[in-house]
């Protein structure tokens, strides 16, 4: 069965600051990796997506990823936070393209000036 | 990316009547719809699958009496909250994907308040 393991429910930076969100991942079949930022009583917003092309995926918002297979994670950064970066960040995986995503439980990121 | 369109995007509703959520898939056929759940600070949960013209499938769980799921349509998905409760209460978030093997893309979802 697959899974997602997000570590720390919460994460605070400093403004300017390296942002690292922490996934790990369980699955029996080379998995589709994604991660989503969602804002207060918003939807899900996709960040990027890892599909078994480049190991290294670029998303929006300066945020990246990078899938470790040998780490079992996919990890999420941005070099430099912003205000607006504060939501709660979610990583998902799937067997399959267009298949029912396994999410985990989050992690909200605060950023102080 | 593909737009889907989810519908009302909160609702407040007394206890004991029934809710219907809309899911569209505005610029493609869905032959696919998943529906989630998320209670506050919690991450998004499974509730069913559906696809076009069959019967949805549950995940473990959930009550496919009181969770009507319909999906008449290839742009078209509804789910029902029969007889709601205040524990009902939650962000329910719909997804569509067209053919398989290729992206699902999220509604904006609904909060749902019963009270």
């Amino acid at each position: 069965a697959q899974s997602v393991t997000q570590l720390g429910s919460h994460v605070s930076v400093s403004e300017g600051a390296l942002v690292l969100l922490r996934c790990n991942y369980s699955s029996s079949v080379p998995p589709y990796l994604f991660w989503y930022v969602q804002y207060p009583n918003q939807g899900l917003q996709l960040l990027l997506k890892y599909t078994s092309a480049a190991t290294l995926v670029k998303g929006i918002n300066g945020f990246e990823a990078e899938f470790k297979k040998s780490e079992t994670s996919f990890h999420l950064t941005k070099p430099s936070a912003h205000m607006s970066d504060a939501a709660e960040y979610f990583c998902a995986v799937s067997e399959q393209a267009g298949t029912a995503l396994i999410f985990g439980k989050g992690t909200t990121l605060s950023v102080s000036s | 990316g593909a737009v889907v369109s989810q519908h009302p995007s909160w609702v407040i509703c007394k206890s004991g009547t029934s809710v219907k959520i809309e899911c569209r898939s505005l610029d493609f056929q869905a032959t696919t719809m998943f529906w989630y759940r998320q209670f506050p600070k919690q991450s998004l949960m499974l509730m069913a699958t559906s696809n076009e013209g069959s019967k949805a499938t549950y995940e473990q769980g959930v009550e496919k009496d009181k969770f009507l799921i319909n999906h008449a349509s290839l742009t078209l998905s509804t789910l029902t909250v029969t007889s709601a409760h205040p524990e009902d209460s939650s962000f329910y978030i719909c997804s569509a994907r067209g053919q398989i093997n290729t992206e699902a893309f999220f509604g904006q979802g609904t909060r749902l308040t019963v009270v």
